[in-house]
C-alpha cells in the first residue's frame, strides 16, 4: 500500500525561527516522486517541489530546503529564517511511476509564523 | 505559467440538487483530475482523465461523476448533492504521466456547502 505520513498537524514558530515539516512515505514501488505544495489561506497549492527515487541530493532554493533519505523513507522540508509569508498549509505527496499522475498526499502541516 | 481556472470559488447547494463543478485549463494538458481536500485527510482522488471521453476512478467516486468533452475542460457532477458532499475540490493539471517527470498544477479550489 502506498501511504504518506505528515505527523505534525500544526506548528507555530516565531518570525526568522527555522522550522522543519516531516514527511514519511511508504511504498514498494522502485521509481516514485515526491513532491511538496504550499497551500496559503486563498486556497491554490503551490509547486514547491518534485524529486524522483532515484536522485536523493539534497535540495536549496533560497530559505527552503529539502532532505531525502530513501533509507528512513522520509522527505523533510526545512524553512530557514522563516517569514510570516510562510504561514499556509504545506503537502507532501506521493507519485509512482505508470499510475497516470495520481499523488498520494500526506495530511497536510498547518505552518503559523507569528510576527 | 499554467493556468488551471475553477468556474465557481464558493457554492452554496441544496440536498438533492445537482451540482457542477467546471475545470479549464490553458496548457492543452492531456491529464486532468479532481481532488477533494477536507481536514485531517488531506486531499483524496475522486476521478480523472488522459484524454478527451476518458475518465477512471479515483479513490472515492462515489456520489460523483465526470464529463471531458473537450481537451482543455473537466467537469465534476454531484448527481444529488449530500451534505457529507460539503467540502474543498481542487482541479489539477498535467502533460502525460509524471512517469515523463510532469508536474501537476492545481486551480485554486472551489468551497461547496452543501445545506
Amino acid at each position: 500500500a502506498q501511504k504518506v505520513t505528515q505527523a505534525q498537524t500544526e506548528i507555530s514558530v516565531v518570525e526568522k525561527e527555522d522550522v522543519t515539516l516531516d514527511c514519511v512515505y511508504e511504498t514498494r514501488d522502485t521509481t516514485y516522486y515526491l513532491f511538496w505544495y504550499k497551500q496559503p489561506p486563498s486556497g491554490e497549492l503551490v509547486f514547491l517541489i518534485r524529486r524522483n527515487s532515484f536522485d536523493e541530493q539534497n535540495e536549496i532554493s533560497g530559505r527552503y530546503s529539502w532532505n531525502f533519505q530513501k533509507s528512513t523513507s522520509s522527505f523533510n522540508f526545512t524553512i530557514t529564517a522563516s517569514q510570516v509569508v510562510d504561514s499556509a498549509v504545506y503537502f507532501c505527496a506521493l507519485g509512482i511511476y505508470n499510475q497516470g499522475g495520481k499523488l498520494i498526499f500526506g495530511q497536510g502541516t498547518e505552518l503559523s509564523v507569528k510576527p | 505559467d499554467v493556468k488551471v481556472t475553477q468556474s465557481s470559488r464558493y457554492l452554496v447547494k441544496r440536498t438533492g440538487e445537482k451540482v457542477f463543478l467546471e475545470c479549464v485549463q490553458d496548457m492543452d494538458h492531456e491529464n486532468m483530475f479532481w481532488y477533494r481536500q477536507d481536514p485531517g485527510l488531506g486531499l483524496r482522488l475522486i476521478y480523472f482523465s488522459y484524454d478527451v471521453k476518458m475518465k477512471e476512478k479515483g479513490d472515492i467516486p462515489e456520489g460523483y461523476s465526470v464529463s471531458r468533452e473537450k481537451k482543455e475542460r473537466f467537469s465534476l457532477i454531484l448527481e444529488s448533492a449530500s451534505t457529507n458532499q460539503t467540502s474543498m475540490y481542487l482541479c489539477a493539471s498535467s502533460y502525460t504521466g509524471i512517469g515523463s517527470g510532469n508536474t501537476i498544477y492545481f486551480g485554486e479550489g472551489s468551497w461547496l456547502t452543501v445545506v
